[in-house]
């Protein structure tokens, strides 16, 4: 069965430091992968995808993303985090070339930035 | 260009009733998915529509039914309603043939009391 796994429920990080959200995936193929962000009471909005080549792609504010296909992960990466970071963040995968369509998401994990 | 529009926003009901949602597609998207979001269970694929077509449904009871009009507006209903149907439900919409990016409504949030 196909499956995307965010091992963490909760990360905590400081305003201005380096946040790193984990996921790792078990897709068949050479999987197309997301991350969305979801704020309280809203839809999810994406972030970033990784489709093909490159495996560091970069995302909306300031958010990138590292493929590894050995460790079949996708961490969710930025720099510099800011409060309005806060959120939930998902990340996601679909095999390509499939019949129909059906992306797979991870069960979440909640950020929060402290000032 | 105008969002993936879900209504209603907000939504009681009491167990035994039938509800039904709506989504509003992207203009110019045919693909419509529908996800139920509960604390406990994430984000549970529910189906996809194209071109008034389920081309995929998830593992939910038959009680979870959808249809998709000509327009590519969706809708999905709810009958025999359960405590446990409580959630937000999210309308995603994406255009056929890209690389699967999807775009989500707002959501419905139902509570069955």
């Amino acid at each position: 069965a196909q499956s995307v796994a965010q091992p963490e429920d909760q990360v905590n990080v400081a305003e201005g430091n380096p946040l790193t959200v984990k996921c790792t995936y078990s897709v068949s193929g050479n999987p197309y992968l997301f991350w969305y962000v979801q704020y309280p009471n809203r839809g999810l909005q994406f972030l970033l995808k990784y489709i093909t080549g490159d495996n560091l792609v970069k995302g909306s504010y300031g958010f990138e993303a590292e493929f590894n296909k050995s460790q079949t992960s996708f961490h969710l990466k930025k720099p510099s985090a800011l409060v309005s970071d806060s959120a939930l963040y998902f990340c996601a995968g679909r095999a390509p070339n499939t019949g129909g369509f059906k992306t797979i998401f991870g069960a979440g994990t909640r950020l929060f930035v402290k000032a | 260009k105008a969002g993936v529009t879900q209504t209603p926003r907000y939504l009681i009901k009491t167990r035994g009733q039938q509800v039904t949602l709506s989504c509003s597609p992207i203009s110019g998207h045919r693909s419509v998915s529908w996800y139920q979001q509960t604390p406990g269970q994430g984000l549970q694929f529910l189906f996809e529509y194209f071109s008034e077509t389920q081309r995929n449904k998830g593992n939910f009871p038959g009680r979870f039914s959808g249809r998709q009009f000509s327009n590519s507006r969706s809708e999905m209903n709810v009958s025999t309603l359960e405590l446990g149907d409580s959630a937000l439900y999210l309308c995603a919409s994406r255009v056929e043939g890209s690389t699967g990016e999807l775009f989500f409504g707002e959501g419905s949030r139902l509570t069955v009391l």
